[in-house]
C-alpha cells in the first residue's frame, strides 16, 4: 500500500489570502486525486492529476481557484486560491490502490477560513 | 446533486452485536461499490469493495451487500468490535474514472 503525507495538517487562514497543500507518496504514481470535504457534506472530487499534463477539474472547480502541480510522480501540490469561508473544508489528496478502483487517502488537510 | 446518501449519521452498536450501515444511490450505471473507514485526523482507508456483478461480498466480519433492484447496499460487521468506532463511508465508481462519495455515518462501538 502507498503511504501519502499532507503538509500542513492543519492551517487557519484569512479570507482573500491563498494556501497551498502538499501531498507526498512514497512510491511513484501516474494518477492523483484531490477532494474536499466540506463540513457535514461527503468527500468531492476537485481534480485529477497526471504528471506532464494538466490537472482535470471537475465541474464547478476551476483552476484559476485551485490550481495544481504536478512536477513528478511522487509530489503534488493544491493551491487554495482568493480564500473565503466558504473554503472552510478537509482537503485530501489521493492515488489508486491495488484493487479494482481502489484509492489510497492522505491524512487530510484541515482548512479554516476567518 | 448528491449520487450516493448515507442517511444515518450515526449509529451506536453493542460490542459483539452487528452493525448495519445503509447507502443508497441513484445512478444505476454504476460498477463498482466500495466502503471506507475512517479514524479522526487520519484519511479514509478502504475497507471493502464489490463489484455490480455480484450481490455480496464477505471479508472477515465484514460483508458488503447489493441490491441493485433497490439501488441499496449495507455493510455488516459481526461482531462488532469497540476498535470499529470510526466514520463509515460508501463510494460508488463509474468505470474507475468518476467516484461518487456519501456523507458518513459516524459508528460507535459501546463496550
Amino acid at each position: 500500500s502507498a503511504v501519502i503525507s499532507q503538509k500542513p495538517s492543519r492551517d487557519i487562514c484569512q479570507r482573500g489570502t491563498s494556501l497551498t497543500i502538499q501531498c507526498q507518496v512514497d512510491s511513484q504514481v501516474t494518477m492523483m486525486f484531490w477532494y474536499r470535504q466540506q463540513p457535514g457534506q461527503s468527500l468531492t472530487l476537485i481534480a485529477t492529476a497526471n504528471q506532464g499534463s494538466e490537472a482535470t477539474y471537475e465541474s464547478g472547480f476551476v483552476i484559476d481557484k485551485f490550481p495544481i502541480s504536478r512536477p513528478n510522480l511522487t509530489f503534488s501540490t493544491l493551491t487554495v486560491s482568493n480564500m473565503s469561508p466558504e473554503d472552510s473544508s478537509i482537503y485530501l489528496c489521493s492515488v489508486v490502490g491495488q484493487g479494482p478502483y481502489e484509492q489510497y487517502f492522505g491524512p487530510g488537510t484541515r482548512l479554516t477560513v476567518t | 446533486d448528491q449520487q450516493v446518501k448515507q442517511n444515518s449519521p450515526s449509529l451506536s452498536v453493542q460490542e459483539g452485536r452487528i452493525s448495519i450501515l445503509n447507502c443508497d444511490y441513484t445512478n444505476s450505471m454504476f460498477d463498482y461499490f466500495l466502503w471506507y473507514k475512517k479514524y479522526p485526523a487520519e484519511g479514509p482507508t478502504f475497507l471493502i469493495s464489490i463489484s455490480s456483478i455480484k450481490d455480496k461480498n464477505e471479508d472477515g466480519r465484514f460483508t458488503v451487500f447489493l441490491n441493485k433492484s433497490a439501488k441499496h447496499l449495507s455493510l455488516h460487521i459481526v461482531p462488532s468490535q469497540p476498535g470499529d468506532s470510526a466514520v463509515y463511508f460508501c463510494a460508488a465508481s463509474l468505470t474507475g474514472n468518476q467516484f461518487y462519495f456519501g456523507t458518513g455515518t459516524s459508528l460507535t462501538v459501546i463496550p
